[in-house]
């Protein structure tokens, strides 16, 4: 257990429709980031945040958003979602930022139908 | 931006046998190395990492080496055991300013009885 959690689990739905994947990071831990996974691909980074500031943008898409809330949870929202946006959707969370050990929740497996 | 390639994308050995896993890193900036060990389904684990500080890490039957002026470094997996089977991910960043880790491809290890 890296202390870092997830929630939900799985998440099913449709074309279209919109979701928000949640992460708490570990005790102390000041940044949040978040990654995909698609099937057999690596892990693809979206975006970092550090004490409720956007640090660093990946390759994330303009129907994708995420925020950093007082007591350091992220939320990442992603709408008008299509059969590609199907993923695995990790968490992780390091003390500080560059250079910094980062820990991984256990991830949501998104599926869009 | 950084970008890392890793070798092979799949790797089948024997019980016993050694397993090396190699990346190379294009940013000479880069001087934080983390693998990730990530079983089917799970999350990413760190497993080791070295800083360009050093040449060597070890950690029981994994060890890490990194040369700056080639630019590439490699796991080390001595001993195997079926329970190292796993997607392995080595990772570079800088330690410094808005760097994030760029993740390699990933290599596929199967350890056979």
């Amino acid at each position: 257990d890296s202390g870092v959690t997830q929630t939900p689990k799985h998440l099913i739905t449709a074309t279209g429709q919109r979701v928000t994947l949640r992460c708490s990071p570990r005790s102390g831990d000041l940044s949040v980031y978040w990654y995909q996974q698609s099937l057999d691909q690596g892990l693809q980074f979206l975006i970092q945040y550090y004490n409720g500031e956007e640090r660093a943008k990946g390759n994330i898409l303009e129907r994708f958003s995420a925020q950093q809330f007082p007591d350091l949870h992220s939320e990442l929202n992603l709408s008008s979602l299509e059969l590609g946006d199907s993923a695995l959707y990790f968490c992780a969370s390091s003390v500080i930022g560059a250079g910094d050990e980062q820990y991984f929740g256990p991830g949501t497996r998104l599926t869009v139908t | 931006g950084e970008n890392v390639e890793q070798h092979p994308s799949t790797l089948s050995v024997q019980e016993g046998d050694s397993a090396v896993i190699k990346c190379t890193y294009s940013d000479s900036a880069s001087n934080y190395f983390p693998w990730y060990k990530q079983e089917l389904g799970k999350r990413p684990q760190l497993i080791i990492d070295i800083r360009s500080n050093v040449g060597e890490k070890k950690d029981q039957r994994i060890a890490v080496t990194l040369n700056k002026t080639a630019k590439h470094f490699s796991l080390h997996i001595t001993e195997t055991q079926p329970e190292d089977s796993a997607v392995y991910f080595c990772a570079a960043s800088a330690n410094s300013g808005y760097s994030t880790l760029t993740f390699g491809k990933g290599t596929m290890l199967l350890v056979s009885p």
